[in-house]
């Protein structure tokens, strides 16, 4: 079973913090995705990676930036945290290449982040 | 301009009932698929059903079946029967063709929270 681990399920954080969000991949696929989740907004793209040091902007990177330094891991870093960052923020990977059936992609359980 | 419209905030149904989510989608290119996530009050989300643009019949998986209309650019989701575990937020997506210079990702629709009565 593909398993995609993020390291908090909820975390509280302090306006001007900077926060680091790890997600965890436990196979050896190229493509992970950050997204945020906000209520009537649905998934937003925030960026997403394709190789180890390579990283894509996706519809909404203010605020943001990301890290991707081994295939496994991949790293959303809020600069400055800000309380417009509260939301629900979800890691996802791509099984292989190209989209389609087998190839969907897996989210892990998502963080709530807080920013007070 | 919104590349996935869901249009219903929230749905209700009675359990063992159909219900049909509804999802359109604007493209140009030919070659795109949709996809259908559940995300329960747990807040995982859940791969349900994949509808690539040329398949010539409209996917079918367990209760869960796509009605695509590709001249209407729809591609509503079908539960058959439906269960009370089934309450859940649903979200339609679409992937970019990476083929033409799309990028490698999914766009998601603003979801619709599904209820089934008991």
């Amino acid at each position: 079973d593909v398993k995609v681990t993020q390291s908090s399920r909820y975390l509280v954080k302090r306006t001007g913090e900077k926060v680091f969000l790890e997600c965890v991949q436990d196979m050896d696929h190229e493509n992970m995705f950050w997204y945020r989740q906000d209520p009537g907004l649905g998934l937003r793209l925030i960026y997403f990676s394709y190789d180890v040091k390579m990283k894509e902007k996706g519809d909404i990177p203010e605020g943001y930036s990301v890290s991707r330094e081994k295939k496994e891991r991949f790293s959303l870093i809020l600069e400055s945290a800000s309380t417009n960052q509260t939301s629900m923020y979800l890691c996802a990977i791509k099984l292989g290449g190209g989209w389609g059936r087998n190839t969907e992609a897996f989210f892990g359980q998502g963080t709530r982040l807080t920013v007070v | 301009a919104q590349k996935i419209t869901q249009t219903q905030p929230g749905m209700f149904v009675q359990e063992k009932e159909a219900v049909t989510l509804d999802c359109t989608y604007d493209t140009s290119d030919q070659s795109y698929g949709l996809f259908w996530y559940k995300q329960p009050s747990s807040g995982e989300m859940i791969f349900l059903i994949y509808q690539g643009s040329y398949d010539e019949q409209n996917a079918t998986e367990g209760r869960y079946s796509l009605n695509f209309q590709k001249a209407r650019k729809s591609a509503n989701l079908v539960i058959s029967a439906s269960q009370l575990g089934d309450s859940a937020m649903y979200f339609c997506a679409m992937r970019e063709d990476e083929a033409q210079g799309g990028s490698e990702k999914l766009v998601f629709g603003k979801g619709t929270k599904l209820t089934v009565n008991p």
